[in-house]
């Protein structure tokens, strides 16, 4: 099915450890974006890349890192977790200018850091 | 304050109701509307978009959008137990990159 795809689902790390969150579409969308989920937060963006070969802050962008690996794969990392990284994070994407479509999600990763 | 100001809820409604969510805006640029739905445990889908003032209906659901009070709202009529979900609006300047900017969400719960 066309979408964007997340991997893993669910993933335990204890604090200090490293870890990369995967993100794939395949809709040739050019814009792809990182976003972490809290209770009563919201959506806050992380990082986002507009096009292949470009990325920015979002805001909240301390403590990760992206790759923008191609026009398909944006992935985020982790280098060094911490408690306040537990969070349920969302991949999506988007067509720049498009803006009657908005932006498809993927069905998240679970990430609890103890 | 928040650019996007959306009431958290939850809000309960027996099934059938007719079920209003809302949201405030700041930005007076903002020229597109959207209601993402989003189940437990998934991630948003768009539920419908909007464009300028005005409303738009899709079945059940109705958006309206006031941009003289920078207010926006999600009807839904003859709800049902399946509309219960987290819905969030989200909102897109006209020119340039598209960034969303994105209310917290509203809990839905809709009882048999």
């Amino acid at each position: 099915n066309a979408g964007v795809t997340q991997t893993p689902k669910f993933q335990v790390l204890k604090t200090g450890q490293s870890m990369t969150l995967q993100c794939a579409q395949d809709m040739n969308h050019n814009s792809m974006y990182w976003y972490r989920q809290d209770p009563g937060m919201g959506l806050r963006l992380i990082y986002y890349s507009a096009s292949e070969g470009t990325t920015d802050k979002g805001e909240v962008p301390n403590g990760y890192n992206v790759s923008r690996l191609n026009k398909r794969e944006f992935s985020l990392r982790l280098e060094s977790a911490a408690p306040s990284q537990t969070s349920v994070y969302f991949c999506a994407s988007s067509e720049v200018y498009d803006r009657i479509s908005g932006y498809t999600f993927g069905s998240g990763t679970r990430l609890t850091v103890v | 304050q928040k650019e996007v100001e959306q009431d958290p809820g939850p809000l309960s409604v027996p099934e059938g109701a007719i079920v209003s969510l809302n949201c405030t805006y700041s930005n007076s640029a903002f020229q597109y509307f959207m209601w993402y739905r989003q189940y437990s445990r998934k991630g948003p889908e768009l539920l419908m978009y909007t464009y300028s003032s005005g409303n738009k209906e899709d079945g059940r659901f109705t958006a309206q959008v006031d941009k003289s009070s920078k207010y926006i709202s999600l009807f839904i009529r003859d709800s049902q137990p399946s509309d219960s979900a987290t819905y969030l609006c989200a909102m897109s300047e006209n020119t340039g990159f598209q960034k969303l900017v994105f209310g917290t969400g509203t809990r839905l719960l809709v009882s048999p």
